[in-house]
């Protein structure tokens, strides 16, 4: 079980809007730490695609953006094309008793139908 | 270009150690942190530890404290992830990537590129 709770799948037609959400707690998100967003492409290794709630890395389309409020935090992807089928994640740092660890949601798989 | 080479694939048997490799280059090696994440087949993202080669400062997931070893030598800019007595449940695929920090104190922030990936089969 995932300190982060994401939806385990999520799909939509081409040129339409998805959102995917990251739910965590006060020890993370809702303690202020950032949430970072990585795409999985099948069987290839993560790729950053958002960095601090809202950050877009050089060569990331605008079509992706990110937000957080409260204990939680969204990737909102519009336009949706075919090459965005992928896996994603989200990722922050959460200070529990247990340690300081970065943490990573359960992920969610983006059909684009 | 920043760039993270990893170690092949790699076929064990249980019992057996291991040490993979993660190189560096395009970058000022000892002044980012290195982090490991283990993909079991099928599954999501876990974060196992970061070292930071410059003075080799380590953090452990509590998941994986005592089970794997960090390493690195900055001398050749690469880090390491080591077990001494390999389990078939270590079979998974094992990313390393850069930690891009932003606050030294907590060591928060992200990863920021990834290696390839280094495939590691744990079966009698």
């Amino acid at each position: 079980q995932s300190v982060l709770t994401q939806p385990p799948s999520v799909s939509g037609a081409p040129g339409q809007r998805v959102t995917i959400s990251c739910t965590g707690s006060s020890s993370n998100i809702g303690a202020g730490y950032d949430v970072h967003w990585y795409q999985q492409l099948p069987g290839t290794a993560p790729k950053l695609l958002i960095y601090g709630n809202s950050n877009r890395p050089s060569g990331v389309p605008d079509r992706f953006s990110g937000s957080k409020s409260g204990t939680s935090a969204s990737l909102a992807i519009t336009g949706l094309q075919a090459e965005d089928e992928a896996d994603y994640y989200c990722q922050s740092y959460d200070s529990s008793l247990s340690g300081s660890n970065w943490v990573f949601g359960g992920g969610t798989k983006l059909t684009v139908l | 270009e920043v760039q993270l080479v990893q170690s092949g694939a790699e076929v064990k048997k249980p019992g057996e150690s291991l040490k993979i490799s993660c190189k560096g280059s395009g970058y000022s090696f000892t002044s980012y942190w290195i982090g490991w994440v283990r993909q079991m087949p099928g599954k999501g993202l876990e974060w196992m530890g970061i070292i930071y080669p410059g003075d080799s400062d380590t953090r452990y997931s509590p998941s994986f404290q005592g089970q794997v070893t960090i390493s690195a030598d900055k001398s050749i800019s690469t880090a390491y992830l080591q077990w001494s007595s390999l389990k078939a449940s270590d079979t998974a695929m094992y990313y390393c990537a850069r930690g891009i920090v932003v606050v030294p104190a907590a060591v928060e922030g992200w990863f920021d590129p990834w290696g390839q990936g280094t495939l590691v089969t744990v079966s009698s």
